[in-house]
């Protein structure tokens, strides 16, 4: 059984924090990992899609890096603003089934206070 | 617009009583996905297709079936549906690395 786990698992920080979440995943067969961002009563939103070892991905204030070796992705966001305040998801796809099964964590839930 | 649209987005039924939920998407993706959201579960996906004709199971399938005869539909079929089915779902597809969630539907078996 595949398993993904992201830490923590909620996370309270003041507007202006810097701050980042773990994704962790099987380091074997892998195929891409996968990270959304999703707000309350929304869809889940795309925001990075990892393929390589040694990955680093950035869009404005929020960045992503990959280990595939060691099974596990980092999201930073620096300067946090309460319009950060979501669900963050991260999904795992292995190269068996072709790459077509997706695997998601939990979440780890932001909230940024102003 | 790029999008991916499913219907209903809200559904009330009963033990038993037929259902097909319909995704459909504009953006000629190959792969497309059901998943259902339930809490402290988080999203699990229920069955994927890789193309037309091609499907396979995800995580949950029992209780579900899939067809995908086009490529820009793939619905979602409860056959018999149970109480234990009412969550939220959604639909997604994907080229080889973005994928696009629709807007999901909420589904009550009572």
């Amino acid at each position: 059984i595949l398993n993904v786990e992201q830490s923590p698992q909620s996370l309270h920080v003041q507007e202006g924090d810097s701050t980042n979440f773990t994704c962790s995943f099987p380091s074997s067969n892998f195929y891409a990992l996968h990270w959304y961002r999703w707000e309350t009563a929304k869809s889940p939103e795309a925001l990075f899609v990892m393929t390589l070892n040694g990955d680093e991905k950035k869009k404005g204030r929020i960045s992503a890096t990959l280990n595939t070796k060691e099974g596990y992705s980092y999201l930073y966001i620096k300067g946090s603003q309460p319009e950060d305040s979501a669900t963050y998801l991260c999904a795992f796809i292995s190269g068996y089934n072709q790459g077509g099964k997706l695997i998601f964590g939990q979440g780890t839930e932001l909230s940024v206070k102003p | 617009e790029a999008q991916v649209t499913q219907n209903p987005r809200y559904l009330i039924t009963v033990t038993g009583k037929k259902l097909t939920v319909t995704c459909s998407q504009n953006m000629n993706h190959e792969y497309m996905s059901w998943y259902r959201q339930d809490p402290g579960l988080g999203l699990r996906q229920i069955y994927y297709s890789m193309n037309v004709e091609v499907t396979d199971k995800g995580d949950v399938p029992e209780g579900y079936k899939v067809s995908r005869k086009e490529k820009r539909n793939f619905p979602l079929i409860l056959e018999s549906p149970s109480p234990n089915q009412t969550s939220l779902y959604f639909c997604a597809s994907r080229n080889r690395y973005t994928q696009y969630f629709g807007p999901g539907t909420r589904l009550t078996v009572l």
